[in-house]
């Protein structure tokens, strides 16, 4: 079975500092892993991808991510954070062999980013 | 390009009463999802559906029914509104090939009171 773990059910930090949001999964088979972002009101919108290409994924807004298997992690990083970062982020997980596409999500992360 | 529109946006309900959240998509996906969130939590999957005339039961489908006679379309039926059938619903649609993502409409948001 498949589950995803974020590690911090809220993140605080200042403006222009790094964010780092945990994630840990667990998965059988061969997992693509994904980052979303939900703003306020809005639906979920994909940060970045890893579906067993290159372990260190760069998406938009100049987040990236690092797959290790060894640690069964997928963490989330900026280096500098802006403030229209500030949102729900959600870690998910889905099995490559399962034909359906079906997501498993973690509880999400709340990334606040004071002035 | 509109990708995934749902409506309503917003609406309440009676306990007892029924409604259906409307999905379509305009990018030819064949697999589309419904899913739930409530306060706090991810997402949890409802239904879902791999092609029209195909649907399936997700994590968490009790209370609930699909449909799906198009590609196009893949509505979401109440039939008995209860009060725990208060969350944001969010509808997604993905093409075939497994590495690729969903894309989600910005949800409707259901009170039953």
């Amino acid at each position: 079975a498949q589950s995803v773990t974020q590690l911090d059910s809220h993140v605080s930090v200042s403006e222009g500092t790094p964010v780092l949001l945990r994630c840990n999964y667990s998965s059988s088979y061969s997992p693509s892993l994904f980052w979303y972002v939900q703003h306020p009101n809005k639906g979920l919108q994909l940060l970045l991808k890893y579906t067993s290409a290159a372990t260190l994924v760069k998406g938009i807004n100049g987040f990236e991510a690092e797959f290790k298997k060894s640690e069964t992690s997928f963490h989330l990083t900026k280096p500098s954070a802006h403030m229209s970062d500030a949102a729900e982020y959600f870690c998910v997980v889905s099995d490559q062999r399962e034909g359906t596409g079906k997501l498993i999500f973690g509880q999400g992360t709340t990334l606040q980013v004071k002035p | 390009n509109a990708g995934v529109t749902q409506t309503p946006k917003f609406r309440i309900l009676k306990i007892g009463q029924s409604m259906t959240l409307q999905c379509t998509q305009d990018m030819n996906h064949n697999y589309m999802y419904w899913y739930r969130q409530d306060p706090g939590m991810g997402l949890k999957l409802i239904y879902y559906s791999v092609g029209a005339g195909i649907t399936d039961k997700g994590e968490v489908p009790n209370g609930y029914n699909v449909s799906r006679s198009t590609t196009e379309d893949f509505p979401l039926r109440l039939e008995l509104a209860a009060p725990s059938q208060t969350s944001v619903y969010f509808c997604a649609s993905r093409q075939v090939n497994s590495n690729q993502p969903q894309h989600f409409g910005d949800g409707t948001r259901l009170s039953i009171l």
